[in-house]
């Protein structure tokens, strides 16, 4: 069974540019996640959908951060402009159902540095 | 948000048994805990969950307190492979984990 993929891997960008990061969920998965882990710290929630709707938005700074799942399937999150304090591991993340006991399963990341 | 806390960092030799402890004492009754690990350059990998009752699977096993306030994850036998930050999280309904900073473990030939 393939994994959830995430691309790009890594991405530099200078302060106030735009970036998109692109995620594929493990085939039949429903529920679709995006964290920020900045470093040295535990992966934070961004966005949570089910299906092709958002079940939890409310870490998500929506002055710059934007994120679509168009058809349920793939997802891109958007930083429009960056700061620096957008560096971080973005970490996409999938699971079956949104049952409480439904294990999340993480993708490899995209590792920002924002200059 | 629910709150975990565990020690920054633990050590361990090879084949030796790991108990990994985290203190959640504002769970509510609901609340799953979960606990993933992440080694280095990789997302999060699930490790074990548990609500009341003790847990064992393939990877480890889930001891947690009967006021449910703190549980302990124990590796019996840990490997090189192990060394890793490990996550305690509360999934606080509806999916969401909520993770603390996390234990590095460290192994030891």
């Amino acid at each position: 069974e393939a994994g959830v993929a995430q691309s790009p891997r890594y991405k530099i960008i200078e302060k106030r540019q735009s970036v998109a990061f692109w995620c594929n969920p493990i085939s039949g998965h429903a529920t679709l996640y995006w964290y920020q882990q900045i470093l040295g710290q535990g992966p934070k929630l961004l966005i949570q959908f089910q299906n092709n709707g958002v079940v939890d938005d409310s870490q998500l700074p929506k002055d710059r951060f934007s994120a679509e799942r168009l058809k349920g399937v793939d997802s891109t999150l958007k930083i429009q402009p960056a700061k620096l304090e957008d560096s971080a591991v973005y970490l996409c993340a999938s699971s079956f159902g949104p049952a409480d006991r439904e294990t999340q399963y993480f993708g490899p990341g995209t590792r920002l540095l924002v200059l | 948000d629910a709150k975990t806390t565990q020690p920054n960092s633990m050590e361990s030799n090879e084949e030796e048994p790991v108990h990994l402890p985290c203190n959640h004492s504002t769970i509510s009754g609901t609340d799953y805990i979960h606990w993933y690990r992440q080694l280095p350059s990789q997302g999060p990998e699930y490790v074990i969950h548990g609500l009341t009752s003790n847990v064992n699977n393939r990877m480890a096993s889930l001891a947690i307190a009967e006021d449910r306030k703190s549980s302990t994850l124990i590796l019996h036998r840990a490997t090189l492979r192990d060394a890793a930050v490990y996550y305690c999280s509360l999934n606080t309904g509806f999916q969401k984990l909520v993770f603390g900073t996390g234990t590095r473990l460290l192994v030891s030939p």
